[in-house]
């Protein structure tokens, strides 16, 4: 299983809007309504941002959104914080009881 | 306070084993499915290992037939035995719970370094 594709970094200035890419196949991304989206800060434990492709966890901002179109889904991070400066790996199930993880993302607030 | 704390990382030789530890609080492992998740140096993460209900396991590619995951219900612990190690195995190691549909992890531990070299 090949990893999901994600754009190495993105930038924005604070308060702007960022959206982070995370391209996989009609196997993983394409067949499933199951991506979800992690941000990690180095040196902490990762954390959950969305879930089934457009669901946010109680306590995550609703800054954070998540959509999909075919093999490619999307997080769209909204009114860009210095907090948010992190990785993001978008995940999906890939069905036969398997996970696969996208690139990574770095974001920089500017 | 839900909690995953994982051990057993170190510095071993190629060909070597070592066992990682999950110990958990704030949940019981019996009643949820585990997994691991790793990441290399300068890499994004993979993932490596489930548990599920009844101790039905699966492994990545990479790792099958080297790696076990297993679980102490007692301890409230979850286990990574990783043997036949090699230098693509270094990593920081994750111990994550899978949550609602087993879609998702909700709860990460920091992870332990493991160097093979």
């Amino acid at each position: 299983q090949s990893a999901l594709t994600q754009p190495r970094s993105v930038s924005g200035s604070p308060g702007q809007s960022v959206t982070i890419s995370c391209t996989g196949t009609s196997s993983d991304v394409g067949d499933y309504n199951f991506v979800s989206w992690y941000q990690h800060h180095p040196g902490k434990a990762p954390k959950l941002m969305i879930y089934d492709v457009i669901k946010r966890p109680s306590g995550v901002p609703d800054r954070f959104s998540g959509s999909k179109s075919g093999n490619t889904a999307s997080l769209t991070i909204s009114g860009l914080q210095a907090d948010d400066e992190a990785d993001y790996y978008c995940c999906s199930y890939a069905g036969s009881y398997n996970y696969v993880f996208g690139t990574g993302t770095t974001v920089t607030v500017l | 306070e839900v909690q995953l704390v994982e051990s057993g990382g170190g510095l071993i030789q190629p060909g070597g084993s070592l066992r990682l530890s999950c110990e958990v609080s704030g949940f019981i492992v019996r009643s949820n499915y585990m997994s691991w998740v790793r990441q290399a140096p300068g890499k994004g993460l993979e993932w490596v290992s489930v548990i599920y209900g009844g101790d039905t396991t699966y492994y990545s590619d990479s790792v099958k037939g080297r790696f076990t995951i297993s679980r102490d219900s007692s301890k409230n612990t979850i286990y990574l035995q990783m043997n036949s190690l090699r230098v693509d195995d270094t990593a920081v190691y994750y111990c994550a719970r899978l949550g609602l549909q087993a879609t998702l992890f909700d709860y990460w531990g920091q992870g332990t370094l493991v160097t093979v070299s």
